[in-house]
């Protein structure tokens, strides 16, 4: 498997409900990117992680949403008190490495399949 | 204005005629650009990144840019209904990590 990896890949859940969506990068990337794509949108940057720190949350709809990245591997996408609005599919990404000088086989980002949150 | 703009189409084509897709972004200062294809129920796969103004060619692709008309463009040669998918166009901005997509154009190729 060397390619990135989400789990779960559908979720359904109740309007108020706590949900955890955690994306797996490729092995040795070190930043990783979480993004939320809607029907006929592109997908939205919500946060980006450089090594466990995260370089931009910037991106983040508001305080219910939370990522972390605790060894630099593997990310959590935690989301509260949910809200049908939050109804989309997210994106997790990963590249070698996004330093704002690194040259284009540094920056290429790989997706990973997604999960589909559904919010009843 | 939106950051990156694409029309959404359908943009129709037939077989084996150049596809021309077309993508505008309002950051003069961005730096990099990057073309994805993405296929109905199926995440994002990259296709070009682009740098330098002027183009860029891999296989049937070429990507094009023109900083000074904040304008990227991606022909695809010899269209196959294979390359039926939404296009879409990214931009890392100036001095940021972010990536900002556009809401991607609809691609048919008509056999």
């Amino acid at each position: 498997g060397a390619g990135v990896s989400q789990t779960p890949s559908n979720k359904v859940t109740e309007k108020g409900k706590y949900v955890e969506l955690r994306c797996d990068p490729i092995s040795g990337h070190t930043a990783l990117y979480w993004y939320r794509q809607s029907l006929g949108q592109g997908p939205e940057f919500l946060i980006y992680f450089q090594g466990t720190g995260a370089a931009d949350d910037s991106g983040l709809p508001n305080d219910r949403f939370f990522a972390v990245r605790p060894e630099g591997s593997v990310s959590t996408l935690k989301i509260q008190r949910t809200e049908r609005g939050d109804s989309a599919v997210y994106l997790c990404a990963s590249s070698l490495h996004a330093g704002l000088a690194g040259g284009p086989s540094y920056n290429e980002q790989f997706f990973g399949p997604g999960t589909r949150l559904t919010v009843l | 204005q939106k950051e990156v703009e694409q029309n959404s189409g359908p943009l129709s084509v037939p077989e084996g005629a150049i596809a021309s897709l077309n993508c505008t972004y309002s950051d003069r200062g961005s730096q990099s650009f990057f073309w994805y294809r993405q296929y109905s129920g199926k995440s994002p796969e990259l296709i070009m990144f682009i740098y330098s103004n002027g183009d860029k060619e891999d296989g049937r692709f070429t990507a094009q840019l023109n900083k000074a008309s904040q304008y990227v463009s991606l022909l695809i040669r010899d269209s196959q209904p294979s390359d039926s998918a939404t296009y879409l166009c990214a931009v890392r901005g100036s001095g940021t990590y972010k990536y900002i997509f556009g809401t991607g154009t609809r691609l048919k190729v008509l056999a």
